[in-house]
Protein backbone atom coordinates (compact mmCIF):
# COMPACT_ATOMS: atom_id res chain seq x y z
CA UNK A 1 0.00 0.00 0.00
CA UNK A 2 1.13 3.25 -0.54
CA UNK A 3 1.70 5.81 2.02
CA UNK A 4 3.96 8.92 3.29
CA UNK A 5 5.35 9.66 6.37
CA UNK A 6 6.18 13.59 7.66
CA UNK A 7 8.24 12.68 10.97
CA UNK A 8 7.93 15.74 12.06
CA UNK A 9 4.60 17.95 13.22
CA UNK A 10 6.40 21.08 13.36
CA UNK A 11 9.55 22.86 12.26
CA UNK A 12 10.96 26.40 13.94
CA UNK A 13 13.08 28.27 12.18
CA UNK A 14 14.59 31.75 12.24
CA UNK A 15 13.76 34.16 9.35
CA UNK A 16 17.00 33.74 7.17
CA UNK A 17 18.21 30.58 8.27
CA UNK A 18 17.44 27.44 5.89
CA UNK A 19 14.73 25.15 6.49
CA UNK A 20 14.19 21.17 5.59
CA UNK A 21 10.93 19.84 6.17
CA UNK A 22 11.23 16.37 5.95
CA UNK A 23 9.05 13.67 3.81
CA UNK A 24 9.31 9.75 3.26
CA UNK A 25 6.98 7.14 1.16
CA UNK A 26 6.35 4.03 0.55
CA UNK A 27 4.80 3.41 -3.06
CA UNK A 28 5.63 0.07 -5.68
CA UNK A 29 7.29 1.41 -8.47
CA UNK A 30 8.36 5.21 -9.37
CA UNK A 31 6.36 7.48 -7.44
CA UNK A 32 5.19 11.13 -8.00
CA UNK A 33 5.72 13.28 -5.37
CA UNK A 34 4.41 16.38 -4.69
CA UNK A 35 4.24 18.93 -1.64
CA UNK A 36 1.71 21.28 -1.34
CA UNK A 37 1.22 24.38 1.26
CA UNK A 38 -1.78 25.58 3.45
CA UNK A 39 -2.17 28.87 4.74
CA UNK A 40 -4.86 29.33 7.31
CA UNK A 41 -8.07 29.21 6.54
CA UNK A 42 -7.42 28.01 3.34
CA UNK A 43 -7.36 25.61 0.99
CA UNK A 44 -4.13 23.59 -0.42
CA UNK A 45 -1.77 25.43 -3.08
CA UNK A 46 0.63 23.79 -5.22
CA UNK A 47 4.64 24.12 -4.65
CA UNK A 48 6.49 21.31 -6.73
CA UNK A 49 6.58 18.01 -8.02
CA UNK A 50 8.96 15.25 -8.95
CA UNK A 51 7.79 13.25 -11.70
CA UNK A 52 11.25 12.03 -13.33
CA UNK A 53 14.39 13.33 -14.04
CA UNK A 54 16.66 15.91 -12.44
CA UNK A 55 16.57 14.86 -8.66
CA UNK A 56 16.25 18.22 -7.65
CA UNK A 57 13.24 20.30 -8.28
CA UNK A 58 12.62 23.69 -7.75
CA UNK A 59 9.10 24.97 -7.30
CA UNK A 60 7.30 28.39 -6.19
CA UNK A 61 8.23 30.79 -3.91
CA UNK A 62 12.02 29.98 -4.12
CA UNK A 63 11.70 26.07 -2.50
CA UNK A 64 12.80 23.51 -3.94
CA UNK A 65 13.23 19.47 -2.75
CA UNK A 66 15.07 16.42 -3.56
CA UNK A 67 14.39 13.09 -4.53
CA UNK A 68 16.53 10.34 -3.41
CA UNK A 69 15.48 7.00 -4.42
CA UNK A 70 17.80 5.02 -2.39
CA UNK A 71 16.41 6.68 0.91
CA UNK A 72 12.55 7.02 -0.30
CA UNK A 73 12.27 10.30 0.57
CA UNK A 74 11.41 13.84 -0.76
CA UNK A 75 12.48 16.67 1.43
CA UNK A 76 11.59 20.03 1.00
CA UNK A 77 14.01 23.16 1.14
CA UNK A 78 14.73 26.41 1.07
CA UNK A 79 17.82 28.04 1.60
CA UNK A 80 16.60 31.40 3.73
CA UNK A 81 13.36 30.97 5.33
CA UNK A 82 10.52 33.96 5.85
CA UNK A 83 8.40 34.72 8.44
CA UNK A 84 5.56 34.05 5.50
CA UNK A 85 6.61 31.28 4.62
CA UNK A 86 4.53 30.29 8.00
CA UNK A 87 1.87 27.63 7.36
CA UNK A 88 1.07 23.93 7.01
CA UNK A 89 2.98 22.17 4.29
CA UNK A 90 1.71 18.51 3.43
CA UNK A 91 3.82 15.93 0.77
CA UNK A 92 1.89 13.83 -1.19
CA UNK A 93 2.29 10.35 -3.43
CA UNK A 94 0.48 8.99 -6.34
CA UNK A 95 1.09 5.84 -7.59
CA UNK A 96 1.77 6.38 -11.61
CA UNK A 97 0.25 2.85 -12.55
CA UNK A 98 -3.32 4.16 -10.77
CA UNK A 99 -5.62 5.22 -13.48
CA UNK A 100 -6.85 8.28 -11.16
CA UNK A 101 -4.96 11.10 -10.41
CA UNK A 102 -5.61 10.82 -6.10
CA UNK A 103 -3.24 11.56 -4.42
CA UNK A 104 -2.02 9.69 -0.33
CA UNK A 105 -0.93 13.02 2.03
CA UNK A 106 1.15 12.97 4.75
CA UNK A 107 -0.43 13.86 8.17
CA UNK A 108 1.31 17.74 7.31
CA UNK A 109 4.23 19.53 8.99
CA UNK A 110 3.50 23.05 10.62
CA UNK A 111 6.51 25.15 9.95
CA UNK A 112 6.85 28.36 12.09
CA UNK A 113 9.41 30.61 10.98
CA UNK A 114 10.35 33.06 13.75
CA UNK A 115 11.92 36.99 13.23
CA UNK B 1 -6.07 32.98 -7.20
CA UNK B 2 -7.59 29.47 -7.42
CA UNK B 3 -9.13 27.79 -10.64
CA UNK B 4 -11.54 25.73 -8.30
CA UNK B 5 -14.14 27.86 -6.54
CA UNK B 6 -15.76 26.53 -3.99
CA UNK B 7 -19.42 27.74 -2.26
CA UNK B 8 -20.21 28.35 0.29
CA UNK B 9 -16.93 28.71 2.30
CA UNK B 10 -18.69 27.86 5.53
CA UNK B 11 -21.65 26.02 6.44
CA UNK B 12 -23.12 25.72 9.43
CA UNK B 13 -25.84 22.75 9.47
CA UNK B 14 -28.19 20.90 12.14
CA UNK B 15 -28.48 16.92 12.06
CA UNK B 16 -31.86 16.99 10.18
CA UNK B 17 -30.81 19.75 7.83
CA UNK B 18 -30.31 18.84 3.72
CA UNK B 19 -27.55 20.80 2.44
CA UNK B 20 -25.25 20.95 -0.51
CA UNK B 21 -21.78 21.61 -1.05
CA UNK B 22 -20.63 22.83 -4.91
CA UNK B 23 -17.03 22.98 -6.63
CA UNK B 24 -16.17 24.45 -10.02
CA UNK B 25 -13.73 24.41 -11.74
CA UNK B 26 -12.45 26.54 -14.53
CA UNK B 27 -8.95 24.89 -15.48
CA UNK B 28 -10.60 22.65 -18.31
CA UNK B 29 -9.53 19.46 -16.34
CA UNK B 30 -11.51 15.80 -16.64
CA UNK B 31 -11.55 15.02 -13.08
CA UNK B 32 -12.79 16.15 -9.91
CA UNK B 33 -12.20 15.44 -6.43
CA UNK B 34 -13.75 15.08 -2.73
CA UNK B 35 -11.49 15.51 0.26
CA UNK B 36 -12.12 15.77 3.58
CA UNK B 37 -9.99 17.36 6.41
CA UNK B 38 -10.15 17.33 10.19
CA UNK B 39 -8.32 18.65 12.64
CA UNK B 40 -4.90 16.40 14.01
CA UNK B 41 -5.72 13.72 11.20
CA UNK B 42 -4.19 13.42 7.11
CA UNK B 43 -6.45 14.70 4.37
CA UNK B 44 -9.10 11.77 3.11
CA UNK B 45 -10.11 10.93 -0.19
CA UNK B 46 -13.83 10.79 0.01
CA UNK B 47 -14.61 10.62 -3.52
CA UNK B 48 -13.10 10.67 -7.33
CA UNK B 49 -15.30 11.71 -10.75
CA UNK B 50 -13.24 10.95 -13.98
CA UNK B 51 -14.66 11.40 -17.29
CA UNK B 52 -18.25 12.70 -15.03
CA UNK B 53 -18.23 8.96 -13.59
CA UNK B 54 -17.78 8.00 -9.86
CA UNK B 55 -14.24 5.73 -9.98
CA UNK B 56 -13.65 5.51 -6.30
CA UNK B 57 -16.04 6.22 -3.50
CA UNK B 58 -13.46 5.30 0.08
CA UNK B 59 -16.06 3.93 2.61
CA UNK B 60 -17.51 7.02 2.73
CA UNK B 61 -20.99 6.82 4.54
CA UNK B 62 -23.90 6.96 2.76
CA UNK B 63 -25.36 10.63 4.25
CA UNK B 64 -22.80 12.28 1.78
CA UNK B 65 -23.89 11.97 -1.85
CA UNK B 66 -21.79 12.92 -4.54
CA UNK B 67 -23.04 14.56 -7.88
CA UNK B 68 -20.83 14.93 -11.19
CA UNK B 69 -23.54 16.30 -13.79
CA UNK B 70 -20.61 17.67 -15.83
CA UNK B 71 -17.07 17.69 -16.07
CA UNK B 72 -16.85 21.28 -14.74
CA UNK B 73 -18.98 21.12 -11.71
CA UNK B 74 -19.00 18.79 -8.71
CA UNK B 75 -21.45 18.55 -5.81
CA UNK B 76 -21.64 17.25 -1.80
CA UNK B 77 -24.98 16.48 -0.75
CA UNK B 78 -25.57 16.47 2.77
CA UNK B 79 -28.04 14.55 4.94
CA UNK B 80 -28.48 13.53 8.91
CA UNK B 81 -24.78 14.53 9.35
CA UNK B 82 -23.30 14.15 12.56
CA UNK B 83 -21.15 16.35 14.63
CA UNK B 84 -17.74 14.25 14.11
CA UNK B 85 -18.39 15.03 10.40
CA UNK B 86 -17.63 19.19 11.20
CA UNK B 87 -14.79 19.68 9.10
CA UNK B 88 -12.88 21.28 6.08
CA UNK B 89 -14.13 19.62 2.66
CA UNK B 90 -11.42 20.46 -0.13
CA UNK B 91 -12.60 19.78 -3.47
CA UNK B 92 -9.66 19.78 -6.39
CA UNK B 93 -9.35 18.59 -9.87
CA UNK B 94 -6.60 17.48 -12.46
CA UNK B 95 -6.42 16.62 -15.97
CA UNK B 96 -6.80 12.94 -16.00
CA UNK B 97 -7.36 12.01 -19.47
CA UNK B 98 -6.09 11.61 -22.40
CA UNK B 99 -2.38 12.30 -21.05
CA UNK B 100 -2.92 12.81 -16.97
CA UNK B 101 -1.05 15.98 -16.03
CA UNK B 102 -0.20 14.35 -12.47
CA UNK B 103 -0.94 17.68 -10.33
CA UNK B 104 -4.43 18.05 -8.62
CA UNK B 105 -5.41 21.79 -8.06
CA UNK B 106 -7.27 22.52 -4.95
CA UNK B 107 -10.40 24.93 -4.27
CA UNK B 108 -10.14 26.69 -0.99
CA UNK B 109 -12.23 24.61 1.08
CA UNK B 110 -15.91 24.58 2.48
CA UNK B 111 -16.21 24.74 6.22
CA UNK B 112 -18.62 22.50 7.63
CA UNK B 113 -19.88 22.79 10.93
CA UNK B 114 -22.89 20.64 12.00
CA UNK B 115 -24.72 21.36 15.19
Amino acid sequence: AQSVAQPEDQVNVAEGNPLTVKCTYSVSGNPYLFWYVQYPNRGLQFLLKYITGDNLVKGSYGFEAEFNKSQTSFHLKKPSALVSDSALYFCAVRNPSGNTGKLIFGQGTTLQVKP
Amino acid sequence: ETGVTQTPRHLVMGMTNKKSLKCEQHLGHNAMYWYKQSAKKPLELMFVYSLEERVENNSVPSRFSPECPNSSHLFLHLHTLQPEDSALYLCASSQDHPIPSNTIYFGEGSWLTVV
